[in-house]
């Protein structure tokens, strides 16, 4: 079967750098999503890791290592706006793109 | 800016009763999705279509679950009857073809089964 995990919880103060990891097991996938989900909203995309590295998308960076089967995303200068839950996703590509989610991470950022 | 729509954002229903959710995805779009998202876990797929064509349902309970797309547009998912592990969030994407891989999510429709 396939599975990720991420620590269940996270605290950091506005203005800091947070990472949030993801490792995960599975047979074969072609890579690596982040999804932030704001409570009682709908998840959206933030991230995609194809190939090992890194990948930074303004304030938002996220990294993959397939020899280590882990990844993390990577959030700078935090803003409150930030507190949200962030999920990472195994993706299966092709024409489907199916999505297998981690158990998500709830970051909470402190003034 | 093109939105995943849902209907409807809130439900409360009984147990063994029948309940069903609409989803339009944006247009255009040929994949469709249909996750369900247990409070406090990540989204998990329930079913998925290319154009009107299921391509994956393995994770959906069919002896309650249906879901169809008739025309390739709008998809409508069932549960007949409802039973209280029912509750959660359901929750449709779309995609395009060939477009990525960022799955556009709507807003939800929340699912209370009494």
């Amino acid at each position: 079967g396939q599975s990720l995990e991420q620590p269940s919880e996270v605290t950091a103060v506005e203005g800091a750098i947070v990472q949030i990891n993801c490792t995960y097991q599975t047979s074969g996938f072609y890579g690596l999503s982040w999804y932030q989900q704001h409570d009682g909203g709908a998840p959206t995309f933030l991230s995609y890791n194809a190939l090992d590295g890194l990948e930074e998308t303004g304030r938002f960076s996220s990294f993959l290592s397939r020899s280590d089967s882990y990844g993390y995303l990577l959030l700078q200068e935090l803003q409150m706006k930030d507190s949200a839950s962030y999920f990472c996703a195994l993706s299966h590509g092709g024409a489907t793109n199916k999505l297998i989610f981690g158990t998500g991470t709830l970051l909470a950022v402190q003034p | 800016e093109a939105e995943v729509a849902q209907s409807p954002r809130y439900k409360i229903t009984e147990k063994s009763q029948a309940v069903a959710f609409w989803c339009d995805p944006i247009s255009g779009h040929a994949t469709l999705y249909w996750y369900r998202q247990i409070l406090g876990q990540g989204p998990e797929l329930l079913v998925q279509f290319q154009d009107e064509s299921v391509v994956d349902d393995s994770q959906l309970p069919k002896d309650r679950f249906s879901a169809e797309r008739l025309k390739g547009v709008d998809s409508t998912l069932k549960i007949q009857p409802a039973e209280l592990g029912d509750s959660a969030m359901y929750l449709c994407a779309s995609r395009l073809r060939g477009g990525g891989n960022e799955q556009f999510f709507g807003p939800g429709t929340r699912l209370t089964v009494l």
